[in-house]
């Protein structure tokens, strides 16, 4: 068990709906990225949150959007839903982003979209 | 682009025999490579990680090889098992532009058989 938590687990809606995806990071962190993954895609890394503020961006549509709260609980939301939006959803935690060094990451079990 | 190159897509390998997976990489101000395993259903767990400040990095059966001038790296799974069936993932990260994303492979389903 990681210690990072994602609800729900499974997640089936029609295309063009609206979904949110919830992520609580490890006791004490403070940095959360978002991943998807799909068969043909492998891990992508879509968005970091750190304290509160995006820090990254990366292969992330503008249907999703993203936001971490002052608890540090992150959520993810997807709209204007396609089939192609079906995959696993990740979210990760790590410490901090110290200058100069990666930083271990550590996943939740994920959730599984399926867009119908 | 594919920041992180893995292969072989699939391995199969003998209970007891050699795994080895590889990656390559393009940019070098890359400063942490993990590797993560992720069994069917669950989230990626880190198995093993290395800094290029060494070459190689050992943990149990699990050893990383370490190329800098190369931009490659590799996993060695010595005596492998059945219960080490799984997908892994390379990955590569450091402090760019304010942040320290991973950037992933694209995976190594690995099967070992009994």
């Amino acid at each position: 068990d990681s210690g990072v938590t994602q609800t729900p687990k499974h997640l089936i809606t029609a295309t063009g709906q609206r979904v949110t995806l919830r992520c609580s990071p490890r006791s004490g962190d403070l940095s959360v990225y978002w991943y998807q993954q799909s068969l043909d895609q492998g891990l992508q890394f879509l968005i970091q949150y750190y304290n509160g503020e995006e820090r990254a961006k990366g292969n992330i549509l503008e249907r999703f959007s993203a936001q971490q709260f002052p608890d540090l609980h992150s959520e993810l939301n997807l709209s204007s839903l396609e089939l192609g939006d079906s995959a696993l959803y990740f979210c990760a935690s790590s410490l901090r982003t110290p200058p100069g060094r990666g930083d271990t990451q550590y996943f939740g079990p994920g959730t599984r979209l399926t867009v119908l | 682009q594919q920041q992180v190159k893995q292969s072989p897509q699939s391995l199969i390998v003998q209970k007891g025999g050699i795994s080895i997976i590889n990656c390559a990489y393009e940019n070098t101000a890359f400063d942490y490579f993990p590797w993560y395993q992720q069994f069917p259903g669950k989230g990626p767990a880190l198995l093993i990680a290395i800094r290029p400040d060494v070459s190689e990095k050992k943990e149990g059966r699990f050893t990383i090889s370490f190329n800098k001038s190369a931009k490659q790296f590799s996993l060695h799974i010595m005596d492998s098992q059945p219960g080490d069936s799984a997908t892994y993932f390379c990955a590569a990260g450091g402090y760019q532009t304010g942040a320290n994303n991973l950037f992933f492979g694209t995976g190594t389903r690995l099967t070992v058989i009994p």
